[in-house]
């Protein structure tokens, strides 16, 4: 059971280069996630997915470009990469409720992180 | 604007000592609220879910505190040891879980 498995680990881009990084977990879980991690400033959401066929803006976007391949897999895309968006970047899927009734209230289970860096 | 706010100087502590560790927030009704271990280079890693109507929950030597009206989590880590050294992070329900920036723990012998 592999859990969340995200590619490249690491990357070096020159401004302007394009990339995706995969993401593809084997928990049948619905709702997939990429954050960014910075010194300082958190993990912060980019883009969710709730559901196969769904995608959603989270707090930082701009830039990036995401596809919810099928149920397992759920890519980010960088078009133009800038040094801003260098950064180690995380996917995510969401776990089944915590209790009965609950909603939404599964664990994350995550990647180990991608490490991008733009040159 | 909505905040989470964690310690953001390192905490050091003794082995065996209790580690007690604050999240506040602001502009938040969470349902939940989470507790996530990252160690260096890897993901987080989750540990605790205490919910909105509980106010205090325990695993092991882990107890998490939970006061709406405050509006602070409190995660208290007895008997430490040096394992668990690593980065804690706290995390309130939304759309989506929305993270504090952490607090670096450091236990040492």
């Amino acid at each position: 059971n592999a859990g969340v498995t995200q590619t490249p680990k690491f990357q070096v881009l020159k401004t302007g280069q394009s990339m995706t990084l995969q993401c593809a977990q084997d928990m049948n879980h619905n709702s997939m996630y990429w954050y960014r991690q910075d010194p300082g400033m958190g993990l912060r959401l980019i883009y969710y997915s709730a559901s196969e066929g769904t995608t959603d803006k989270g707090e930082v976007p701009n830039g990036y470009n995401v596809s919810r391949l099928n149920k397992r897999e759920f890519s980010l895309r960088l078009e133009s990469a800038a040094p801003s968006q260098t950064s180690v970047y995380f996917c995510a899927s969401l776990g089944s409720p915590l209790g009965m009734g609950d909603t939404n209230t599964g664990e994350l289970f995550f990647g180990e992180g991608s490490r991008l860096t733009v040159l | 604007s909505q905040k989470i706010e964690q310690n953001s100087e390192a905490l050091n502590i003794q082995e065996g000592k209790t580690a007690t560790l604050t999240c506040n927030y602001t502009n938040y009704s969470p349902a939940y609220l989470q507790w996530y271990r990252q160690d260096p280079g890897r993901g987080p890693v989750f540990l605790l879910l205490i919910r909105e109507n509980e106010k205090e929950k325990r695993k092991e030597r882990l107890k998490v505190t939970f006061d709406t009206t405050l509006k602070q989590s409190l995660f208290h880590i007895t008997a430490s040891q040096p394992a668990d050294s690593a980065t804690y992070l706290c995390a309130l329900a939304g759309y989506a879980l929305n993270f504090g920036k952490g607090t670096s723990l450091l236990v040492t012998p």
